[in-house]
C-alpha cells in the first residue's frame, strides 16, 4: 500500500502549457523530495523542502516550482512546458529513521 | 561533497548466475547511511536495504546478499542464482546525517542495468 501518491502517473501535453504534478503523503514526513529521471538514466534531485514553507533547489537546474504549504502536499510545477522537460518526476519523502518512501512516478511527454 | 560511483553500466547473464553489482562511495561524514533500490521498466523505485556506517556486517535476504566494507568504501550487491524478474536497473544510494542527527538528500549512483536471459 502506497504512503506517497503522485498524479496522474501518465501526462501527454502540449507545448507552452502550464502543468502540476501532485505529490502527497499520508506520513507526517518533513522531508520532501522531487527527482527528475530522463529514460534510462540516473536520478538527479532537482526540488526539496524539510518543512512547511521551506523549499530548496537540488542538485541539478530545474525550470519548475514548488511550493510546500502543508506538511503533507509538495506539488511541482511547470509554467510552461518544453518538449526538453520531457522525463520521468519521481517524489519521495524520509522519515526521522532515515527512511525514503518513494512514489510511483509521473511520466511526462511533451509535444 | 558526497558521490556515489556505479562503474558497471550494464550485466547481463543466463539465468541462475550468480552477479554481482558494485557500489563506490564518497562521503567526508563518519555518519551516513547507503541503500540499493531496484528500478523494473514499470520505473517505480523499490527500496531493498539500508545500511548505517556503524553496521559493517554482511547482509543475507533470500537469494540477495551485501558486502559493505568502509576499507574500501564499497557497499556491493549480488544476487545469487539470478532469474528473469530480477532484470531491472539497479541503484545504489547515500545519505548524509545532518548535525541535527536527522537525515539529508538521497545521492543516487548512475544505475546498473542488468539482463537476466531465460
Amino acid at each position: 500500500e502506497a504512503d506517497i501518491y503522485q498524479t496522474p502517473r501518465y501526462l501527454v501535453i502540449g507545448t507552452g502549457k502550464k502543468i502540476t504534478l501532485e505529490c502527497s503523503q499520508t506520513m507526517g514526513h518533513d522531508k520532501m523530495y522531487w527527482y527528475q529521471q530522463d529514460p534510462g538514466m540516473e536520478l538527479h534531485l532537482i526540488h526539496y523542502s524539510y518543512g512547511v514553507n521551506s523549499t530548496e533547489k537540488g542538485d541539478l537546474s530545474s525550470e519548475s516550482t514548488v511550493s510546500r504549504i502543508r506538511t503533507e502536499h509538495f506539488p511541482l510545477t511547470l509554467e510552461s512546458a518544453r518538449p526538453s522537460h520531457t522525463s520521468q518526476y519521481l517524489c519521495a519523502s524520509s522519515d526521522p529513521g532515515h527512511g525514503y518512501t518513494f512514489g510511483s512516478g509521473t511520466r511526462l511527454t511533451v509535444v | 561533497a558526497q558521490k556515489v560511483t556505479q562503474a558497471q553500466t550494464e550485466i547481463s547473464v543466463v539465468e541462475k548466475e550468480d552477479v554481482t553489482l558494485d557500489c563506490v562511495y564518497e562521503t567526508r561524514d563518519t555518519t551516513y547511511y547507503l541503500f540499493w533500490y531496484k528500478q523494473p521498466p514499470s520505473g517505480e523505485l523499490v527500496f531493498l536495504i539500508r545500511r548505517n556506517s556503524f553496521d559493517e556486517q554482511n547482509e543475507i535476504s533470500g537469494r540477495y546478499s551485501w558486502n559493505f566494507q568502509k576499507s574500501t568504501s564499497s557497499f556491493n550487491f549480488t544476487i545469487t542464482a539470478s532469474q528473469v524478474v530480477d532484470s531491472a536497473v539497479y541503484f545504489c544510494a547515500l545519505s548524509e546525517v545532518l548535525a541535527t542527527g536527522a537525515n539529508s538528500k538521497l545521492t543516487f549512483g548512475k544505475g546498473i542495468t542488468l539482463s537476466v536471459r531465460p
